[in-house]
Parts: C-alpha cells; sequence; structure tokens
C-alpha cells in the first residue's frame, strides 16, 4: 500500500543539525510532489518546503530559509529533511507528506507518521 | 502572503450534532482548498479537497462548500470519531501551502 514511513525521534542539543528522512513505498516516487510540515507540541501545522523528487528542485519557507535542507534519493525513494542552528523553538513533529495533483487541484494525500525533534541543552 | 482564519477555535458538541467550521482567507483563494482531521499523537488526515471534493473513503457525513474566500466544513451528524481538530489550507499560493489554526471539537 502506499505509504511514508519517517525514521525515528531525535534528541539535539541547540546549535547542532538534525537530518529526517521519509521513504516512500507503493507508487512511483518521482511522480509526487513532497512537503514538509511540522507541529510544535499544542500548536497547529507549520508548512516547512517542498521538493520535487524527481529534478531535486526546491522551494522553502521564508522563515527557515538558510537553516532547512531538503534533498532525496531517487534509488531508495527516500526524501530528506535537515534542519541546521538547531533552537529550543524547533521542537516539533516533523511530518512527511505527499501532494496529490488533479485537475480541480492539490492536496496532502499521504502523511508520514511524524518523527518528534526535541532541541534541549 | 496568504492568511487563513478560521472559527470557532474551539466548538463543543454532542453526538448527532451539525458541525460547521468557517475557514476565511485574506484574499481570493478560488477553491484551492483543503481540510484535514488530526487526532492527538496522529498525523493529519484528508478530508476535502478543491473545496468540495470528498476523498475517498471518507464517509459523506462530511461536506465543504466555498470559494473565494469563505469556505465552510460541514460534519452533518456528527459521531464520537469525529472529535478531533479540523484544519483548513489553502494551494492557491504555489507552493507555499499555508494552514489555519485549527478547530478543536469536543465532546460536550
Amino acid at each position: 500500500q502506499v505509504q511514508l514511513v519517517q525514521s525515528g525521534a531525535e534528541v539535539k542539543k541547540p546549535g547542532a543539525s538534525v537530518k529526517v528522512s521519509c521513504k516512500a513505498s507503493g507508487y512511483t516516487f518521482t511522480s509526487y510532489y513532497m512537503h514538509w510540515v511540522r507541529q510544535a507540541p499544542g500548536q497547529g501545522l507549520e508548512w516547512m518546503g517542498i521538493i520535487n523528487p524527481s529534478g531535486g528542485s526546491t522551494s522553502y519557507a521564508q522563515k527557515l530559509q538558510g537553516r532547512v535542507t531538503m534533498t532525496r534519493d531517487t534509488s531508495t525513494s527516500t526524501v530528506y529533511m535537515e534542519l541546521s542552528s538547531l533552537r529550543s523553538e524547533d521542537t516539533a513533529v516533523y511530518y512527511c507528506a505527499r501532494m496529490y495533483s488533479s485537475s480541480r487541484g492539490n492536496a496532502f494525500d499521504i502523511w508520514g507518521q511524524g518523527t518528534m525533534v526535541t532541541v534541549s541543552s | 502572503d496568504i492568511q487563513l482564519t478560521q472559527s470557532p477555535s474551539f466548538l463543543s458538541a454532542s453526538v448527532g450534532d451539525r458541525v460547521t467550521i468557517t475557514c476565511r482567507a485574506s484574499q481570493g483563494i478560488s477553491s484551492y482548498l483543503a481540510w484535514y482531521q488530526q487526532k492527538p499523537g496522529k498525523a493529519p488526515k484528508l478530508l476535502i479537497y478543491a473545496a468540495s471534493t470528498l476523498q475517498s473513503g471518507v464517509p459523506s457525513r462530511f461536506s465543504g462548500s466555498g470559494s473565494g474566500t469563505e469556505f465552510t466544513l460541514t460534519i452533518s451528524s456528527l459521531q464520537p470519531e469525529d472529535f478531533a481538530t479540523y484544519y483548513c489550507q489553502q494551494l492557491n499560493s504555489y507552493p507555499i501551502f499555508t494552514f489555519g489554526p485549527g478547530t478543536k471539537v469536543d465532546i460536550k
């Protein structure tokens, strides 16, 4: 079945970097754009950025520019999100989400299970 | 950037109630709006896209309407499994697809 499986929880110190993976299966990896969304404890959903798994092009939320990098490995159908210079405000659950596109519009139809990243000294 | 607001932010309702949640966009987004349901500790689940198209497998008691700047999500008869937080998302300003702040539906 179509699914996205993310890597496990991480605990990092302020100033460090974290890299979260999202492995896709059950569909053609390069046919769907992938997004990253995060959710701080008790808060709403925040869009972080998008990657085109086919060509690797990316676009990031302005507030994360310079700290976030999204990459992909087509040989393993995996996308990665790396966030650097971590601060306490980056503590959140990080989700990857597949974007479904149709003539009517787009939506995030498949989500990973989420990866908890805790930033603490 | 397009901003989304949702009302109410919190809603207390009983099983069987008809529930309506409103999402407003700071500028027109045509019908490029989706609705998601999220339960505690779980990833969001797509309910509706293109403002009114029901995602496959989603019960027909969920419906969406609207275009431009005002949208609604309606649950015709609230079921126990519907108690959750609901988010709208605009998909007009590619590729920045912002979410609304959420509406929590709780048991009365």
